[in-house]
């Protein structure tokens, strides 16, 4: 298994900011995405973090907006750059690996844009 | 990347009875998984499904992977307040989710 810790777990932002959102596990794992919640919907990948490379961008999700880090297995970093209210969502860090079956995610992000 | 619809969207169930939440998708899937999520909590793993028909069972918790591979179901029976939350099936590639849209159960006690 893997615990996740994220944080923080919520903000309230002005528009106009960044914040920047971390994630850290508790053992190597292979993977890490970023996944975005907004109120009432599914799950959407915005990226993988790739270890000592740049991060896999998903569809519609470009890496001036969303800039990631990966320094090493254990952790990242997820920035939401130039905030607008389109971006208050729920942010999840989530981890895989070969030898997870499943995917765990940590507690979550809650942003607000004001 | 794979695309998973889930059916329905919504489930108002009265505490006691059964509901089955529906999962499709175009495109064969190696595998589906499911999750649960609770109000204001994170994802966490149910089961997964990786053979053709399979199906596998979690005390009241059902769950199906179609012979085609190309849809799934979950059904609960006896629904209880416990199982209040949304639940998600999800297609899994190179280790990257496909979430489907979720089946969000309230339940009227």
């Amino acid at each position: 298994s893997a615990v996740i810790s994220q944080k923080p777990s919520r903000d309230i932002c002005q528009r106009g900011t960044s914040l920047t959102i971390q994630c850290q596990v508790d053992s190597q794992v292979t993977m890490m995405f970023w996944y975005r919640q907004q109120p009432g919907q599914s799950l959407t990948l915005i990226a993988t973090a790739n270890q000592g490379s740049e991060a896999t961008y998903e569809s519609g999700f470009v890496i001036d907006k969303f800039p990631i880090s990966r320094p090493n297995l254990t952790f990242s970093t997820l920035t939401v750059s130039n905030m607008s209210p389109e971006d208050s969502s729920i942010y999840l860090c989530s981890v895989g690996d070969r030898a997870l079956t499943e995917a765990f995610f940590g507690q979550g992000t809650r942003l607000t844009v004001v | 990347g794979q695309q998973v619809m889930q059916i329905p969207q919504y489930q108002h169930v009265q505490e006691g009875e059964d509901f089955t939440t529906y999962c499709n998708s175009s495109t064969t899937l190696s595998n589906i998984q499911w999750y649960k999520q609770r109000p204001g909590g994170h994802p966490v793993f149910l089961i997964q499904l990786v053979k053709s028909g399979e199906v596998k069972k979690q005390k009241r918790l059902t769950f199906q992977f179609g012979e085609a591979k190309k849809n799934s179901s979950l059904h609960i029976t006896a629904t209880q307040t416990t199982d209040v939350g949304t639940y998600f099936c999800a297609g899994r590639g190179d280790y990257k989710l496909s979430f489907g849209a979720g089946t969000t159960v309230t339940v009227r006690a």
